[in-house]
This record gives C-alpha cells, structure tokens and sequence, in this order.
C-alpha cells in the first residue's frame, strides 16, 4: 500500500523568509497530492493540491511541486508570515479501490517575528 | 451547510466504556472516513465509507466498529476503550470516492483513563 514521508518535522524560519517541506510516497500510481494547515486546536484545512499530470502550481505565496520520477513532491511558502505558523501535513491519494488518502506525520512550522 | 460536524467535542471515558462518536455532513457527500491524530504520527485512517451500507477497514481499525446506514451519518463505536485510544479524532467526507478535496470535521478530544 502507499506509504507517505515528510520531512523536516519541525522548522523554524525568520519572518519573510521562505519554508520548503518535502515529501516522498511509495506508489507510482498516486495521482492526487494535497497539502492540509492545521492551526493550534482546529481541523486540518486544504491549503493547495496538486495532479500527477502537474509539475507545479502556485496559489499566491505557497506553491507545490511534484517530481514522478522520484516520487516527491515539496510545499514552498515564501514571504513567511506570523500566521503561517501551523503543522502542515502532505498526503497522498491510495490508487486501490478504497481511494483512500495517506498522510505524512507532519511538519511543525515556526514563523519568528 | 453546516459542512462536517462532530459531536462531543471532548470525553473522558473510564477504561472498558464504551461510546459512539457522532459524525454528520449535510453535503450529500458518499464518501466519509475517521482519522485519528496522535503526536508525531499525523492522520491515520480508521474506517471508511463509499456510500450508505457499505464500509472497510482503513489503517488502524482495532477497537472500533462503524456502521453507514444514511448518506448523512458515520459514527464511530469504541466498545471496550483503552487508554491506547485517547486520541483526537477527526471525521472526513468528500463527494465521492474519486474526487479531490476532502473537508474534515472540528474533531472529537477523546481522554481514556
């Protein structure tokens, strides 16, 4: 089944820098890659996804990146702001009949003032 | 719309209880899920639904049965906690099976002592 790796767990970035969080799966056949923000005490929220038949797509300051061949696709927040301090989770969607989305464990993201 | 809404949103439950985590989305969605988050470990599958009727184990299915007989509604049974189960549990829907986003729901704290 898929198996879905992020990395780093935690990052700390100076306020308008930019942050990069990265994950990799293990299915090939995956063709559905969100990315949810989760603040302090809420649900997670979809923030931006990508298709396999997509290398790249932007949404104002965040943007994802997808690599098929090497089975890993990168979020990038650049001009960080306070408010984008949150855990940020990749996934990616099960290619069997259940459809089912696989998450990353996570990444806490620290923007300082 | 309400969207996905979950009720309790906290309970502490002695070990051997048992209870039901409600689940409802007024979408006319197919497909709902129940996640649980633990620190570290992201968003892991426990159930899932394709429609009214019809459900499957996703990752982490011990200990706790579902049932689908409305569109509307998924709850979630623990039938004997144990304190391995205190967790926060989100529940998901999405369109159907094969479509994109998936909306989460405000999440049930969940405390076994």
């Amino acid at each position: 089944g898929e198996n879905v790796e992020q990395h780093p767990s935690t990052l700390s970035v100076q306020e308008g820098d930019s942050a990069v969080i990265k994950c990799t799966y293990s299915d090939s056949a995956s063709n559905y890659f969100p990315w949810y923000k989760q603040e302090l005490g809420k649900r997670p929220q979809l923030i931006i996804d990508i298709r396999s038949n997509v290398g790249e797509k932007k949404d104002q300051r965040i943007a994802v990146t997808l690599n098929k061949t090497a089975k890993h696709f990168s979020l990038h927040i650049t001009e960080t702001q306070p408010e984008d301090s949150a855990v940020y989770f990749c996934a990616a969607r099960a290619m069997d009949s259940s459809y089912k989305l696989i998450f990353g464990s996570g990444t806490r993201l620290l923007v300082r003032p | 719309n309400a969207g996905v809404t979950q009720t309790p949103k906290f309970q502490v439950l002695k070990t051997g209880q048992s209870m039901t985590l409600q689940c409802a989305q007024d979408m006319n969605h197919e497909y709902m899920s129940w996640y649980r988050q633990d620190p570290g470990m992201g968003l892991r599958l426990i159930h899932y639904s394709v429609g009214a009727g019809i459900t499957d184990q996703g990752e982490v299915p011990n200990g706790y049965n579902v049932s689908r007989s409305t569109t509307e509604d998924f709850p979630l049974r623990l039938l004997s906690a144990a304190p391995s189960q205190t967790s926060v549990y989100f529940c998901a829907s999405k369109r159907q099976a094969g479509t994109d986003t998936q909306y989460f729901g405000p999440g049930t704290r969940l405390t076994v002592l």
